[in-house]
């Protein structure tokens, strides 16, 4: 089976530097994605890590070891509209059938 | 149009009735992917169609649920005979090609299915 774990909720300050850890165990990995959600809206696509070492975009990095199944989500110069769920998937599978499974999210708080 | 559709956005339905969910995806893309989304659980997948290839089923609870592709379009999930367990919010997403396992999702709004 899969296991996919990451904070359930955290609180950062406007401006600061906040990561999300993501920590998982799973057969056929094929990379992971994070996804953000705001509140009543559908998903969208943040980053794509395949590889070990880091993405970055922008304001928002992403970290991948795939030895150590974990990957972290680093967002810098926080901002109010950052305020959602971020959600780590890994994909697996392969020979042309890929599944995404997703964790359950983590709940980022900007406060002044 | 310009990104996944789906409809109704709300929907409301008494224990034991059938209800149907209809997703639009995005134009030219060969996947689409059901998953349900409860209160404080991630995205659970359901079911995943590939151009015309057989579904893969493996994530559907149980067998009240089933979907259809039509045309390679337009996908209709559909639940009979309704539970309470079953409300959640229902979203559909599509993707260039499945296949390549890369290419990111495009999730749709989401339908809210409440069971009374």
């Amino acid at each position: 089976g899969q296991n996919i774990d990451q904070p359930t909720e955290m609180t950062a300050t406007e401006g600061a530097i906040v990561q999300i850890n993501c920590t998982y165990q799973t057969s056929g990995f094929n990379g992971l994605f994070w996804y953000q959600q705001h509140a009543g809206e559908a998903p969208t696509f943040l980053s794509y890590n395949v590889l070990d070492g880091l993405e970055e975009k922008g304001r928002f990095s992403s970290f991948l070891s795939r030895s150590k199944g974990y990957s972290y989500l680093l967002l810098k110069e926080l901002q109010m509209k950052d305020s959602a769920s971020y959600l780590c998937a890994v994909l697996r599978g392969g020979a042309g059938s890929y599944q995404l499974t997703f964790g359950k999210g983590t709940k980022l708080s900007v406060i002044p | 149009g310009a990104g996944v559709s789906q409809s109704p956005s709300n929907k409301v339905t008494e224990k034991g009735k059938d209800v149907e969910l209809r997703c639009d995806p995005i134009s030219g893309h060969t996947a689409l992917y059901w998953y349900r989304q409860s209160l404080g659980q991630g995205l659970e997948f359901l079911i995943y169609f590939q151009g015309n290839s057989a579904p893969d089923k493996s994530g559907l609870p149980s067998d009240r649920f089933s979907a259809e592709r039509t045309g390679g379009s337009v996908s209709t999930l559909t639940i009979q005979r309704t539970q309470q367990e079953d409300s959640a919010v229902y979203l559909c997403a599509s993707s260039l090609d499945g296949r390549a396992g890369r290419n990111e999702q495009f999730f749709g709004p989401g339908t809210r299915l409440t069971v009374l």
